[in-house]
């Protein structure tokens, strides 16, 4: 069963500092990884998909990278604003399968 | 392009009492998913459905039933309410068929339900 891990939790920066969020997961057979944003008492908006052929895409600000092999993504945000603050989840498909699995998220804080 | 939206937006029910969720989507999608969002549990599978007509069930569907007579819509039922199920409900939609759409999944607003 495939597992899906978002760390940090909850991660409070500075404005303006570059970050990575992490994202693994256990199969390495996947179809897709997609990236979301979602802001309190709101929906998941997609920010990236990556499908499994791609190494990474970019939006931006920002930059989401897949090694499959190693089972890990990470979502870059470039010199971050407090309008970035929201929490990101990552979901994997895994290749087969219509359902994607979610991470339970990091809570981002932007603060000026 | 509406994409997805769910009908409502908040709900207040009383332990028994049954009600239906709305999802609607302007895409075309073929594929549609009803999850609930709870504090420290994530995001979790309800039902989801891969065609009009056809219904599955995910990973927590007990208390819940779905239909999808039509493709663009995706009905969550509650027959008798429990607080268990009060929580944050999203419906989402996706395609596999759609050129470059690579099944990205695309979320409604979602419906806040409390059982009292």
């Amino acid at each position: 069963k495939q597992e899906v891990t978002q760390i940090p939790a909850a991660l409070s920066v500075p404005e303006g500092e570059n970050l990575v969020l992490n994202c693994s997961f256990t199969d390495s057979a996947i179809y897709n990884l997609q990236w979301f944003r979602q802001d309190p008492g709101k929906g998941l908006t997609s920010l990236l998909l990556i499908q499994s052929s791609q190494r990474e895409q970019t939006s931006g600000r920002l930059n989401a990278s897949l090694d499959k092999s190693s089972g890990r993504s990470t979502l870059y945000i470039a010199a971050s604003q407090p309008g970035d603050s929201a929490t990101y989840l990552c979901a994997v498909q895994p290749g087969g399968s219509y359902i994607p699995t979610f991470g339970r998220g990091t809570s981002l804080i932007v603060h000026p | 392009n509406a994409g997805v939206t769910q009908t409502p937006k908040f709900r207040v029910l009383k332990t028994g009492q049954s009600m239906t969720l709305l999802c609607a989507q302007d895409m075309n999608h073929e594929y549609m998913y009803w999850y609930r969002q709870d504090p420290g549990m994530g995001l979790r599978l309800i039902h989801y459905s891969v065609g009009e007509g056809t219904t599955a069930k995910g990973e927590v569907p007990d208390g819940y039933n779905v239909s999808r007579l039509k493709k663009q819509n995706f009905l969550l039922g509650l027959e008798s309410a429990a607080p268990s199920q009060t929580s944050v409900y999203f419906c989402a939609s996706s395609s596999l068929l759609l050129a470059t759409s690579y099944n990205e999944q695309f979320f409604g607003p979602g419906t806040r339900l409390t059982v009292l």
